[in-house]
């Protein structure tokens, strides 16, 4: 099976722009979840879609947001960007069926964005 | 929420040494899974192992093993025979919905 691939993999955005990432999960799996990653502050949860509902949601604000569709496949977005915004994005799929806890979850390579 | 502390920043070793790497977690949950996940220097994370809250018993996979105490809420996470590819950051992540994870220890084996 295909792993999990997220474009673009390097984006460089000014402040104020927004960006749109894509995440495609494995064949199969329902669950896809968005993390950020940063020297300062690790690895932080954004939120998780299933079924093309937000399941989950970590402590971000609104400026986040994310959606997912039939096949899927899922994006994120962060409007109005803030030099704090430069992160690995991370995206990761799981069969979901029995919830965030259980399954293992499985990483795509990232997205790395840099604001200037 | 849910609080996991990897208290090692940085650990060296030689190859064929063997190491563990430590994980404390809170939670208020009585039941749950942890795991554990390598991020190489790609940067892609990659699942390690996965334990269940209620199953104490200790495994080995292979050069992997994990000794897991619900009383005092530790997931370590032991690599024996160390190799030069698995320097790597390692990542103890106790799964909820809440995801968390902990701030990683970064394992350099030296040949």
């Amino acid at each position: 099976k295909a792993g999990v691939t997220q474009t673009p993999r390097y984006l460089i955005k000014t402040r104020g722009q927004q960006v749109t990432l894509s995440c495609s999960p494995i064949s199969g799996h329902r669950s896809v979840s968005w993390y950020q990653q940063t020297p300062g502050q690790g690895l932080q949860f954004l939120f998780e879609y299933f079924s093309e509902t937000q399941r989950n949601k970590g402590n971000f604000p609104g400026r986040f947001s994310g959606r997912q569709f039939s096949n899927s496949r899922s994006e994120m977005n962060v409007s109005t960007l803030e030099l704090g915004d430069s992160a690995l994005y991370l995206c990761a799929s799981s069969p979901g069926l029995a919830g965030l806890s259980y399954n293992e979850q499985f990483f795509g390579p990232g997205t790395r964005l840099t604001v200037l | 929420a849910q609080k996991v502390t990897q208290a090692q920043t940085e650990i060296s070793v030689v190859e064929k040494e063997d190491v563990t790497l430590d994980c404390v977690y809170e939670t208020r949950d009585t039941t749950y899974y942890l795991f554990w996940y390598k991020q190489p220097p790609s940067g892609e994370l990659v699942f390690l192992i996965r334990r269940n809250s209620f199953d104490e018993q200790n495994e080995i996979s292979g050069r992997y093993s994990w000794n897991f105490q619900k009383s005092t809420s530790s997931f370590n996470f032991t690599i024996t025979a160390s190799q030069v590819v698995d320097s790597a950051v390692y990542f103890c992540a106790p799964h909820n919905n809440d995801m968390r994870f902990g701030a990683g220890t970064r394992l350099t084996v030296k040949p």
